[in-house]
């Protein structure tokens, strides 16, 4: 079982409407929680990180929020846009002292006109 | 930008060939991590570096797998006798800090390897 599920696998939403991703862990201990932006061939690119003790992180149109008890975090996008076109990572990192990011799978994420 | 390099962005090799894949960190960046992203799939974490210091090799799959960063900056991941399970695209990040803090790792555009 993986230790960071996201959900739904993918998702298709017309340009300017909202969505939120979900994100649900049993890394533990647990030291932060970063959401990524991955486009096709691309490398990931950071959005936001947040500690056990942050509830919410806001980047642009990108706001993640985190429940560090029920750990669970979810990333709302705002007034989507074309570009947002891409794959969004859930990443969770142990205690401090392990270098071990455990990634999610992503959400394929797809922004029709 | 001087963001983090990686050579070849492409590679398509026979099985059992050896491959070598670089990576040029962002200058002055004390971490480097190498990761393995199968298609469709979250990346997942093969080695770390401290400077030139390999602190964690957990991840590689088999001892075909070698890293290394011998001077603290660019760095290289060999992989011998290529098979076709090897097919993936391999992911350099560095980033500025030590260890797993609350630090942003900068990701390259990955090298894309197909094991025919």
């Amino acid at each position: 079982k993986n230790q960071v599920e996201q959900s739904p696998q993918s998702l298709i939403i017309l340009e300017g409407k909202n969505c939120t991703l979900q994100c649900n862990y049993t890394v533990s201990p647990f030291s932060n929680l970063r959401w990524y932006k991955q486009d096709t061939g691309r490398g990931p690119v950071s959005l936001t990180i947040m500690t056990f003790s942050e509830n919410t992180k806001s980047n642009g149109r990108y706001t993640a929020t985190l429940d560090a008890d029920t750990k669970q975090s979810s990333l709302h996008i705002t007034a989507s846009q074309l570009s947002d076109s891409a794959s969004y990572i859930c990443v969770v990192s142990a205690a401090s002292g392990t270098y071990k990011y455990i990634f999610g799978t992503g959400t394929r994420l797809k922004v029709l006109a | 930008g001087a963001g983090v390099s990686q050579s070849p962005r492409y590679k398509v090799a026979k099985r059992g060939q050896d491959v070598a894949l670089r990576c040029d960190p962002i200058s002055g960046h004390v971490s480097l991590f190498w990761y393995q992203q199968a298609l469709g799939q979250g990346p997942e974490f093969l080695t770390y570096f401290q400077n030139e210091a390999q602190l964690d090799k957990s991840g590689l799959p088999s001892d075909r797998f070698f890293a290394e960063r011998p001077e603290g900056s660019v760095s290289t991941l060999k992989i011998q006798r290529t098979q076709q399970e090897d097919s993936a695209v391999y992911l350099c990040a560095s980033s500025l800090a030590l260890g797993a803090g609350q630090e942003t790792q900068y990701f390259g555009p990955g090298t894309r390897l197909l094991v025919l």
